[in-house]
């Protein structure tokens, strides 16, 4: 069975400070995607980065970087310099068999 | 731009009344999905559709059905609801890669709040 964990449930931080979210995966598959997402207070669900089971190096968009251990079967999210408008619950995913599992969520609050 | 559209936003019911939700997309995706959130729980899922004509279920599918109507409608119906099932419910479609796999990236409604009385 696939399971994501997300043992974070909250994290508050001040503005510019770096943060960590953690994603532990468990899965059977060989091939499968990992995802992150963020819910900011509107409620939508915004799509932030795909990643290839294959594929382990580290992605830096922005602020925003992932480093993808498969050895740990880990994915974790880490933003620099922090900014109030970073405030979210933000989602790791696993997809494998044609549907996506998601962790419980981290509720991240950036405090100004 | 609609992307995935879900009716209604809101709904009361009561306990032990029927409902469906509804959700199109317009991005001819082949997979759709429903989730619920609940507080603490994140994004659960309910049921997929691979493919029309294709349903299969998730997590936790008891108490629910769902319909793939045609390519771009995928409703979910509560036939008895029940206060366990007061929640968000959000549906989602996504594009399939070639061989059958999924892309993965779903893209959201955005979202349907259901309470249950």
């Amino acid at each position: 069975a696939q399971k994501v964990t997300q043992a974070q449930t909250e994290i508050s931080v001040v503005e510019k400070e770096d943060v960590t979210l953690d994603c532990v995966y468990e899965t059977r598959d060989t091939t499968y995607y990992l995802f992150w997402y963020k819910q900011p207070p509107s409620g939508e669900l915004v799509f932030l980065i795909r990643r290839n089971s294959f594929d382990e190096q580290n992605e830096i968009s922005g602020r925003y970087s992932w480093n993808f251990q498969k050895s740990t079967s880990s994915f974790n999210f880490t933003i620099t310099a922090s900014q109030v408008v970073d405030s979210a619950v933000y989602f790791c995913a696993l997809e494998g068999a044609q549907k996506l599992v998601f962790g419980q969520g981290t509720r991240l609050t950036i405090n100004p | 731009n609609a992307g995935v559209t879900q009716t209604p936003k809101f709904q009361v019911l009561k306990t032990g009344q029927s409902m469906t939700l509804q959700c199109a997309q317009d991005m001819n995706h082949n997979s759709m999905y429903w989730y619920r959130q609940d507080p603490g729980m994140g994004l659960r899922l309910i049921y997929y559709s691979a493919s029309e004509g294709t349903t299969d279920k998730g997590e936790v599918p008891n108490g629910y059905n769902v319909s793939r109507l045609n390519k771009r409608e995928f409703s979910l119906r509560l036939e008895s609801a029940a206060p366990s099932q007061t929640s968000v419910y959000f549906c989602a479609s996504s594009e399939a890669l070639a061989g059958g796999a999924n892309t993965g990236e779903l893209f959201f409604g955005e979202g349907s709040r259901l309470t249950v009385l």
